[in-house]
């Protein structure tokens, strides 16, 4: 089985701009959800999205959002980028329930903002 | 307010040594705690689940309610355990699995 994939590996973005991140769970997983790893505060949950719909968010700004398509993948994206947004970004996939419970996490993306 | 909190953030032991990486949560239901490792270079991945009660590589992790503590032992630690440990609470009142994480702990195992 493939694992989770996420494109693209390393970004580096300007202050206020917007960036979209991309991650292709392992085939048959419905849910995906985003993490943001920084050195100071770890691993933080940004959202979940489950079947196409958005099913938890953790505490963060507007800025950051996230969509899911059809077939599972899902996006997430960053408008007017902040220097603090600079982390690594991991999605996780998992079928979805939530007593099968491991996550299977992806490379990440690494995201600098300049 | 739901809370995992890893006290070391580096522990350094011997080839051979015992190792205890500390865990404690702060939940008011049900817990669902896991173990999270990434090794040099490889993502991150699930080590144990409390539930299951299984010895991962030889570890193991004992849920304490009343302590809450979620503590990941080994009797004898190998080189090869060098890693970052995560600590991972899964909230048992909501659907999903979104996963409150430590900081983590980096564990050293030097010959």
């Amino acid at each position: 089985k493939a694992g989770v994939t996420q494109t693209p590996r390393y970004l580096i973005k300007t202050r206020g701009q917007q960036v979209t991140l991309s991650c292709s769970p392992i085939s048959g997983h419905r849910s995906v959800s985003w993490y943001q790893q920084t050195p100071g505060q770890g691993l933080q949950f940004l959202f979940e999205y489950f079947s196409e719909t958005q099913r938890n968010k953790g505490n963060f700004p507007g800025r950051f959002s996230g969509r899911q398509f059809s077939n599972s993948r899902s996006e997430m994206n960053v408008s007017t980028l902040e220097l603090g947004d600079s982390a690594l970004y991991l999605c996780a996939s998992s079928s979805g329930s939530h007593y099968s419970y491991e996550q299977y996490f992806g490379p990440g993306t690494r995201l600098t903002v300049t | 307010a739901q809370r995992v909190t890893q006290p070391e953030k580096l522990l350094s032991v011997f080839k051979g040594a015992p190792v205890e990486l500390k865990c404690n949560y702060s939940y008011s239901g049900s817990p669902e705690l896991f173990w999270y490792v990434q090794y040099s270079r490889q993502r991150l991945q699930l080590l144990l689940r409390h539930i299951s009660r299984e010895s991962i590589k030889g570890f193991t992790a004992d849920l304490n309610k009343g302590e809450t503590s979620f503590h990941l032992k080994k009797p004898f630690a190998q080189e090869e355990d060098s890693a970052m440990y995560y600590c991972a609470l899964l909230p048992s009142n909501q659907a999903g699995t979104a996963l409150i994480f430590g900081k983590g702990t980096t564990l050293s195992v030097s010959s």
